[in-house]
């Protein structure tokens, strides 16, 4: 099952910052929180992630909480092109042992309005 | 440098029959991991494959397996296809098991 929490839908006005957010309350000391996004029916795409501190990219900004029980990926000027399902998901580390199979939920559908 | 592809992008079959799907890893990748997307749902892990062997595994029967060649591409075989295994069949290559996946586009199975 899912560890995250994600609302099912949001909408977002063109050329404004999307902020989606997600709850991971039982997340464990060495989990990271990665997000991925999937525009229709194409292979999900990688975004950011991130262990306690903020991180940002390219694409994206990654906010985490100080209990690391909730996070917010912050898109900041976003475009039509960004229509599509959100993942939030936790998983190990690196160099944790085992492998990472990423879990996914049912993600967040965010809806960029011209 | 490119991307993760799979092969053939689209496939009909009947139940019961047998399937064989594609992917070759991004260049410097050396592990591919594979899911399966039902519609509506979000992608289900299916197994992982480092070094041409299966490095971990999800709920999936025995009738799902795969193979690993030493250019680190990979294949996934169904046997005995059921209705329910129609769905987008992805694969992510990554520097190592616990590294970052990129997907490919996907392969769309449907079982008639």
């Amino acid at each position: 099952d899912a560890k995250t929490t994600q609302p099912p839908s949001m909408d977002c006005a063109e050329g404004r910052a999307a902020n989606l957010p997600c709850n991971h309350s039982t997340i464990s000391g060495n989990e990271y929180v990665y997000w991925y996004r999937q525009i229709h029916s194409q292979g999900p795409q990688y975004i950011i992630h991130g262990l306690k501190n903020n991180e940002t990219n390219e694409m994206a900004s990654l906010i985490i909480t100080e209990d690391r029980k909730s996070s917010t990926l912050i898109l900041p000027h976003a475009t039509l092109r960004d229509t599509a399902v959100y993942y939030c998901i936790v998983d190990t580390a690196p160099d944790s042992g085992g492998y990472q199979k990423v879990t996914f939920g049912t993600g967040t559908k965010l809806q960029v309005i011209p | 440098e490119t991307g993760v592809t799979q092969s053939p992008t689209h496939l009909i079959k009947t139940r019961g029959q047998q399937v064989t799907l594609r992917c070759s890893s991004q260049s410097g990748h050396n592990t591919v991991s594979w899911y399966q997307q039902a519609l509506g749902q979000g992608p289900q892990f299916i197994f992982q494959y480092y070094r041409e062997e299966e490095n971990g595994r999800g709920n999936f029967p025995p009738r799902f397996s795969g193979l690993q060649f030493p250019n680190y591409s990979s294949e996934l075989n169904v046997n005995a296809l059921e209705l329910d295994d129609s769905a987008l069949y992805l694969c992510a290559s990554s520097f190592g098991p616990q590294e970052t996946q990129y997907f490919g586009p996907g392969t769309r199975l449907t079982v008639l």
